[in-house]
């Protein structure tokens, strides 16, 4: 079965700074890989998702960006943070039409100040 | 265009009642149709899916959903509700020829069981 990690599992930076938070995959191979953030514990956005290494769509204009340089890496970026940026970042994987479910990692909790 | 409600934010019930948590769905085709279980500061844990087969679906913990295709809902059930039940339930929905298996999920529903 597949794990996702993340990291950091907490984070909290000031307004204006760089961010970079990290997911990866064990136990699976060409993952559809998906970023959300929560806000407030309730809905999730997507903001992200990738069907290959390299292969990047976003669903909403913001602040951030997001790369695939490895088949089972996902890394959430931004140059600059704003304080709507701060919340609860989920990574998820879906593994293929057969199993057709996305399993989450454990999330990575920021505050921007 | 997919889309998920969940009528309920909160819904409260006493240890060892039955609990129901509400979940309807809007799709293009044949749904695919998810719940997930999320406690405090934690990622969602999958609980059940129906892709296609029986309408009853059952799924971790006790859990399970019954798929209505004439009401476009996908209830959770549980007959017997436990105190440690208590946390955040999402519904999720997604058409079978999404791309990229995109789901869309609902906005959430607190459950809270009490002793």
């Amino acid at each position: 079965s597949q794990t996702i990690h993340q990291w950091p599992a907490t984070l909290v930076q000031p307004v204006g700074s760089p961010l970079s938070l990290e997911c990866t995959v064990e136990g699976t191979s060409n993952p559809n890989l998906y970023w959300y953030r929560q806000a407030a514990g309730r809905g999730l956005q997507l903001l992200f998702y990738s069907v290959g290494i390299g292969q990047i769509s976003s669903e909403v204009p913001q602040n951030l960006s997001a790369s695939r340089p490895q088949d089972r890496q996902f890394i959430l970026s931004s140059k600059k943070l704003l304080l709507s940026d701060s919340g609860f970042y989920l990574c998820a994987a879906r593994t293929g039409p057969s199993t057709d479910t996305q399993y989450f990692g454990p999330g990575t909790r920021l505050t921007v100040l | 265009a997919q889309s998920v409600a969940q009528p309920e934010d909160q819904v409260n019930v006493a240890e060892g009642n039955p609990l129901t948590v509400k979940c309807t769905y809007s799709v293009s085709g044949n749904p695919y149709l998810f719940w997930y279980v999320q406690y405090p500061n934690r990622g969602l844990q999958f609980l059940l899916k129906y892709i296609t087969g029986d309408n009853l679906v059952k799924g971790s913990y006790g859990f399970e959903a019954e798929f209505n295709k004439s009401q476009t809902s996908f209830h959770l059930k549980k007959p017997s509700a436990l105190v440690s039940d208590s946390a955040l339930y999402f519904c999720a929905v997604r058409a079978f020829n999404t791309n990229a298996g995109k789901s869309t999920f609902g906005d959430g529903t607190t459950l809270t069981v009490k002793p």
